[in-house]
């Protein structure tokens, strides 16, 4: 097993550019989430996912957009990139029992440098 | 916003010593958790609590989760090395799986 893979690993965008940070699991986990990570704050929830088909937004879910298509990806998307968007971003994986829950599995992280 | 606030929020360790950090926060969590995030790497769990009162150990890790269930602390005995990293609590409420961080304690080795 990979685990939870992320890419890129790097990205510097401009202000107002879009892409896509792709996350893939080959773990068959139903729950899906992306973190942001900026300095002295922790982990904060931007969007997760409960399955295929099925999306919520997190903490800080504005600016990004996400799909759950297949159980195994879930691609975070930047419409319109703002230098506040400048952190680390981390996708998590993990099965839906009761205690599973809270071993999410994270991948390496994304970090992304908006200009 | 952030509920959870982590202390110190860096440290140094000298190699044998014993370290602790705490996590408060004004709310209830019904589960905390502790992580420790290596350099260049996601976060990875440490200790799982679920029961106020709880004490439960992992190697020389040792963390508590506080009667009131606003507050848990983890404490590293014999420290080394390896154990430099940033440490994060996060706490679970009533219902659904949404997971509340704190801050992170850096932990770095005395010069």
């Amino acid at each position: 097993n990979a685990g939870v893979t992320q890419t890129p690993k790097f990205q510097v965008l401009k202000t107002g550019q879009s892409m896509t940070l792709q996350c893939a699991q080959d773990m068959n986990h139903e729950y899906m989430s992306w973190y942001r990570q900026d300095p002295g704050m922790g982990l904060r929830l931007i969007h997760y996912s409960v399955g295929a088909g099925i999306t919520d937004q997190g903490e800080v879910p504005n600016g990004y957009n996400v799909s759950r298509s297949t159980t195994e990806d879930f691609p975070l998307r930047l419409l319109s990139a703002a230098p506040s968007q400048t952190s680390v971003y981390f996708c998590a994986s993990t099965p839906l029992g009761t205690y599973e829950i809270d071993t999410q599995y994270f991948g390496p992280g994304t970090r992304l440098t908006v200009l | 916003g952030q509920q959870l606030n982590q202390s110190p929020q860096s440290m140094f360790i000298q190699e044998g010593e014993d370290v602790s950090m705490n996590c408060t926060s004004s709310s209830i969590f019904n589960t905390w958790l502790w992580y420790k995030q290596e350099p260049g790497e996601g976060p990875v769990l440490l200790i799982a609590l679920y029961k106020a009162g709880e004490l439960t150990s992992n190697g020389r890790l040792t963390a508590q989760f506080g009667i009131t269930r606003k507050d848990s602390f983890l404490n590293i005995s014999a420290s080394i090395p390896s154990d430099v990293g940033i440490y994060f609590c996060a706490g679970r409420q009533a219902a659904g799986n949404k997971l509340t961080f704190g801050g992170g304690t850096r932990v770095l080795v005395k010069p």
